[in-house]
């Protein structure tokens, strides 16, 4: 069972454009979603995350939008850059007593032409 | 400030043999996490230790595996007698302190192949 699934596998964007990477999670006690960057070769590193109680944060070029009553949530990047292409990966915890546990999808490749 | 440091970063065994991977978490973390990430998949929980304690281990196969996190040295997953489908990259990451807000940082995995 995929608790969180993420679209799509890979993406091309040209540079200056808008990359968006889509999340669904089908657990409802799922109540904060963070973004991991991966580059080859290094482990993740988190970017930016989102608790359900607002439908969207802002840090710099990243955006997070959440759609709690389709249980969605998407990563948008404005203006990619070549140094933007990564595996990025959605992520979803619960509070309560195993809220250390991260639940991954399965991940984006990311890339970004110049 | 050194991140959390894995060795080594590529193993190479034969089925059977035993695979010793290393995690030093970073300076002041004292909770330990490991995750597998098996080709084409997500990041999978595997265990949460603290210093001479396994919090949570519900993500480890039952047999075969094995994770401890003494009081002096790195934390070390264990896997005897490994097999093929054991294969995959094994990332550590540590923390501070436990919960959502506590940022796990994630070191830079152990890719594993069983020949």
């Amino acid at each position: 069972q995929q608790q969180v699934k993420q679209s799509p596998q890979s993406l091309i964007v040209q540079k200056g454009g808008i990359s968006i990477i889509n999340c669904a999670y089908e657990n409802t006690a799922f109540d904060y979603f963070p973004w991991y960057q991966q580059f080859p070769g290094k482990g993740p590193a988190l970017l930016i995350a989102i608790r359900p109680d607002v439908s969207e944060k802002k840090e710099g070029r990243f955006t997070i939008s959440f759609n709690k009553s389709a249980k969605q949530f998407s990563l948008h990047i404005m203006d990619s850059q070549p140094g933007d292409s990564a595996t990025y990966f959605c992520a979803a915890t619960r509070s309560g007593g195993s809220n250390y546990k991260l639940t991954f999808g399965k991940g984006t490749l990311l890339t970004v032409n110049p | 400030n050194a991140g959390v440091m894995q060795n080594p970063r590529h193993l190479v065994r034969r089925r059977g043999q035993e695979a010793r991977l290393r995690c030093s978490p970073m300076k002041g973390h004292s909770h330990v996490y490991w995750y597998r990430q098996l080709p084409e998949e997500g990041l999978k929980f595997m265990v949460y230790l603290q210093k001479e304690n396994i919090i949570d281990e519900s993500g480890m196969p039952k047999e075969r595996f094995s994770a401890e996190f003494p009081k002096e040295g790195p934390s070390i997953l264990r896997i005897q007698q490994v097999v093929r489908g054991d294969s995959a990259a094994y990332f550590c990451a540590s923390s501070h302190g436990t919960g959502q807000k506590e940022t796990q940082y994630f070191g830079p995995g152990t890719r594993l192949l069983v020949l």
